[in-house]
């Protein structure tokens, strides 16, 4: 069974410095990432995906992140944040290969970005 | 403009007493899912459905119901809430190509307390 571990729960940062958010994903068949970010009081919207491809992969609002799959990894990194990209940042899994498009979303991480 | 609606955006009710939370989307996808959302444990898949008339169960299926009888609609059922199912809930859409996951567009969320 796929699973996600977002290694931070919060993180605080000043504007303008660099920010990585970590994520690990377990499964035993190859995968799907995504990032999603859930700003105060709305929805999810989506940062970026891995699909296939290259392993680097960028976002909007210029977020990146890098697929791993030797350390079964796709932090997220930015290098350099506004207030506004204080949000809930969660990474999400999905396998190859199922019948369905079941999502496994991490716990999610708050970055909370300060003047 | 693509979206996803969902009614209502709050609700406050009384054990035991049925409700149905609505989820329509105007892009034509395929597949739709319903997530809770609880402090510290991230997102949740409920339910999700393929497409019409194809539902299966998710993470936490336990007290809910779905059915999914038109492409663009995909309600929540509670036939018996408890207080446990107090939480914060999001329906979500995306299209479905060649059992490649895409993009999810959520809705706006569904703040629900049980009383």
């Amino acid at each position: 069974a796929q699973s996600v571990t977002q290694l931070d729960s919060q993180v605080p940062v000043f504007e303008e410095a660099p920010v990585e958010l970590r994520c690990n994903y377990s499964s035993s068949v190859s995968v799907y990432l995504f990032w999603y970010v859930q700003y105060p009081n709305q929805g999810l919207q989506l940062l970026l995906k891995y699909l296939s491809g290259s392993t680097l992969v960028k976002g909007i609002n210029g977020f990146e992140a890098e697929f791993n799959k030797s350390q079964t990894s796709f932090h997220l990194r930015k290098p350099s944040v506004h207030i506004s990209d204080t949000a809930e940042y969660f990474c999400a899994v999905s396998e190859h290969g199922g019948s369905n498009y079941k999502l496994t979303f991490g716990k999610g991480t708050l970055l909370t970005v300060n003047p | 403009e693509a979206q996803v609606t969902q009614n209502p955006r709050y609700l406050i009710t009384v054990t035991g007493k049925k409700l149905t939370v609505t989820c329509s989307q105007n892009m034509n996808h395929e597949y739709m899912s319903w997530y809770r959302q609880d402090p510290g444990l991230g997102l949740r898949q409920i339910y999700y459905s393929m497409n019409v008339e194809v539902t299966d169960k998710g993470d936490v299926p336990e007290g809910y119901k779905v059915s999914r009888k038109e492409k663009r609609n995909f309600p929540l059922i509670l036939e018996s809430p408890s207080p446990n199912q107090t939480s914060l809930y999001f329906c979500a859409s995306s299209s479905g190509l060649a059992g490649v996951p895409d993009t999810q567009y959520f809705g706006p969320g569904t703040r629900l307390t049980v009383l």
